[in-house]
């Protein structure tokens, strides 16, 4: 059975704080993406990863940087959390260059204070 | 740009059948994914829809027509599971891999 794993279900941060999301896929996937879900927005691309090491900006990165040194691995780094940046952020993994469909995880609800 | 609509909110009988729509205005069209997302869960994948046409799985169909960017996925024998986000997604060619754009979902309500 496939599966992506996100590190905490709920984490609640202060304003300034460094916060780190991990998220772990055992398909052996080249693709892995980062979503924000909001009420009234849906999901938003930050960023997403085609290989280990190799990374390229969606479509809203300010204030975020991503990770990847192990292909089954994405973090996605807030440098210095701010309250706008509370949100659900979900991760999803897909196979291959054509992309296809994206398996999420359970996602990660983050609230800054 | 990249632009996807569908509405909000529907509301549906059990046992029923309802249809879900979805339109698009995208570059570098590569197909269209409809997921499903029930409160408090990630999204779970549907359909999946490159040629035009209907494609048939159980209980759902989705269509697909990529002259006019529109898109429905049908529901029948609505059950009350059935309660969920439905997102439409379109899938667009992003320099090094396809990238999902998603619209802002349908939150479909099943009544008794």
């Amino acid at each position: 059975d496939v599966k992506v794993t996100q590190s905490s279900r709920y984490l609640v941060k202060r304003t300034g704080e460094k916060v780190f999301l991990e998220c772990v896929q055992d398909m052996d996937h080249e693709n892995m993406f980062w979503y924000r879900q909001d009420p009234g927005l849906g999901l938003r691309l930050i960023y997403f990863s085609y290989d280990v090491k190799m990374k390229e900006k969606g479509d809203i990165p300010e204030g975020y940087s991503v990770s990847r040194e192990k292909k089954e691995r994405f973090s996605l780094i807030l440098e210095s959390a701010s309250t706008n940046q509370t949100s659900m952020y979900l991760c999803a993994s897909s196979q291959g260059l054509a992309g296809g469909e994206q398996y999420f995880g359970p996602g990660t609800r983050l609230t800054v204070t | 740009g990249q632009n996807i609509d569908q509405p909000t909110e529907m509301t549906a009988t059990e046992g029923a059948i309802v249809q879900i729509n979805c339109t698009y205005q995208t570059s570098g069209f590569n197909g269209l994914f409809w997921y499903q997302q029930h409160a408090g869960e990630a999204p779970t994948f549907l359909s999946y829809n490159v040629l035009d046409g209907l494609e048939e799985k159980g209980r759902f169909s989705s269509f697909l027509s990529r002259s006019k960017g529109y898109s429905y996925l049908l529901l029948k024998e609505l059950q009350m599971k059935d309660s969920a986000s439905y997102l439409c997604a379109v899938s667009h060619y992003g320099g090094a891999t396809n990238k999902l754009i998603f619209g802002t979902g349908t939150l479909l309500a099943v009544q008794p």
